[in-house]
């Protein structure tokens, strides 16, 4: 079956280090997101992607980046961890733009320390 | 930042009682998500409205959809344990996809 994984699972990492958390989905969707969610807050967009080589900034995407050098995978990188990054992330992707439900990976949970 | 409020932030509930949550926008939009996070997990999809005025049923849920497509609702009647869970609204914003902050649902037994 068709999934969305991310990894590691959970991650402890020192402040001013760079992390980077893995996403990979076998549905061959061009579309893919990245989310931190924190209490009080909900979902918040980091980066998207709409396709091999398209990154574009969400709303909270200061401190961190995402490369997409082909459709399966769209890892996200803190360049100096802080431990304002400490969070949850989730990866999603979905098959185009516009009226498709989301798939998201099991969430990654970030400590910087 | 977020293009939606939901309302409440929090819901207890009685088992056995009804609630509704609210997610309201101050534009026009052309369709809304509802997913669905239980504790410790993932947001999964539950359903998406695309017509004004649409209502849609799943089981004891009930989601609808404005006139004026700038707010939503979902109903749940009859509440039981496994509706426990923080409970998502989405919104396709220059087709990103955003999402409000969530209604967090407890139950008492």
């Amino acid at each position: 079956d068709a999934e969305i994984t991310q990894s590691p699972r959970h991650k402890i990492t020192e402040t001013g280090r760079q992390v980077t958390l893995a996403c990979h989905q076998t549905w061959n969707h061009n579309n893919m997101f990245w989310y931190r969610q924190d209490l009080g807050h909900g979902l918040r967009l980091i980066h998207y992607s709409y396709g091999v080589q398209d990154t574009n900034k969400g709303e909270v995407s200061d401190g961190y980046s995402v490369s997409r050098s082909n459709t399966e995978d769209l890892p996200l990188t803190l360049e100096s961890a802080a431990s304002s990054q400490t969070s949850v992330y989730f990866c999603a992707s979905r098959r185009d733009r516009g009226n498709t439900e989301a798939f998201f990976g099991q969430g990654t949970r970030l400590t910087v320390v | 930042g977020q293009q939606v409020m939901q309302i409440p932030q929090y819901q207890h509930v009685q088992e056995g009682e009804d609630f509704t949550t609210y997610c309201n926008s101050s534009t026009t939009l052309s369709n809304i998500q509802w997913y669905k996070q239980r504790p410790g997990g993932h947001p999964v999809f539950l359903i998406q409205l695309v017509k004004s005025g649409e209502v849609k049923k799943q089981k004891r849920l009930t989601f609808q959809f404005g006139e004026a497509k700038k707010n939503s609702s979902l109903h749940i009647t009859a509440t039981q344990t496994t509706d426990v869970g923080t409970y998502f609204c989405a919104v396709n914003n220059d087709y990103k996809l955003s999402f409000g902050a969530g209604t967090t649902v407890t139950v008492r037994a």
